[in-house]
């Protein structure tokens, strides 16, 4: 069975600053997605990751696939406060059943 | 542009009543789900369903729980009599087919007191 685990669970960032959330997986994933998710509303999607080597890169965040480590990680380049909130990754052992990480609550400070 | 659309927002109930929480996805997508998340915690997976059947379940989902297409539209979860620990945020989910990706609504949060 799948698991999905990522870390840290909490980032306390200052803007402007690197950062990097880190997705490990237990078994063979189809692929490999990242979401957001701002309080009390939904996921929105920012990647879907599909092969090794894969580099995805919008706006201040860049996500990468390495199948062989079973490891994702999301980059993210000058924090700035808009980007403060939980982000998760999710695999998919088998057909479309997503199994998300523990989640990464993002908080940037001024 | 199409969404997943899920109501009420929010729904209270008392323990031991049933609850229906509604979803509408989006109109060419064959793969519905439904995914729950615990206050504070990740996002779990309930059901899936294709072809007017269950395609996979979760060890939460148990007897108390059901899904059903009533019409060509709309995607029901019923849970028969809410327990305490079934407060939580449910999302709604849906895929074109195998292999593509999830569009969730913007869920139900479910308060049971």
């Amino acid at each position: 069975e799948l698991k999905v685990e990522q870390n840290p669970l909490f980032l306390s960032m200052q803007e402007g600053k690197n950062y990097t959330i880190y997705c490990n997986y237990s078994t063979t994933s189809d692929r490999l997605y990242w979401y957001r998710q701002d309080p009390g509303k939904s996921l929105e999607s920012l990647f879907v990751l599909l092969s090794n080597g894969a580099v995805k890169q919008e706006g201040r965040l860049m996500a990468s696939l390495d199948t062989k480590a079973r490891l994702s990680t999301l980059h993210i380049t000058a924090a700035v406060h808009d980007l403060s909130a939980t982000y998760f990754c999710a695999g998919v052992a088998a057909g479309n059943k997503l199994t998300f990480g523990g989640g990464t609550r993002v908080l940037v400070k001024p | 542009e199409p969404e997943v659309t899920q109501t009420p927002s929010h729904q209270v109930t008392q323990m031991g009543q049933e609850v229906i929480l509604r979803c509408v996805p989006i109109s060419n997508h064959l793969y519905f789900y439904w995914y729950r998340q615990i206050l504070g915690q990740k996002v779990e997976f309930l059901v899936s369903f294709y072809n007017n059947e269950i395609s996979e379940k979760s060890e939460i989902f148990d007897d108390q729980f059901s899904v059903e297409r009533p019409d060509g539209s709309n995607f029901t979860l019923k849970i028969r009599s809410t327990k305490l620990e079934d407060s939580a945020m449910y999302f709604c989910a849906s895929t074109l087919g195998l292999g593509t990706e999830a569009f969730f609504g913007q869920g139900t949060r479910l308060t049971v007191v």
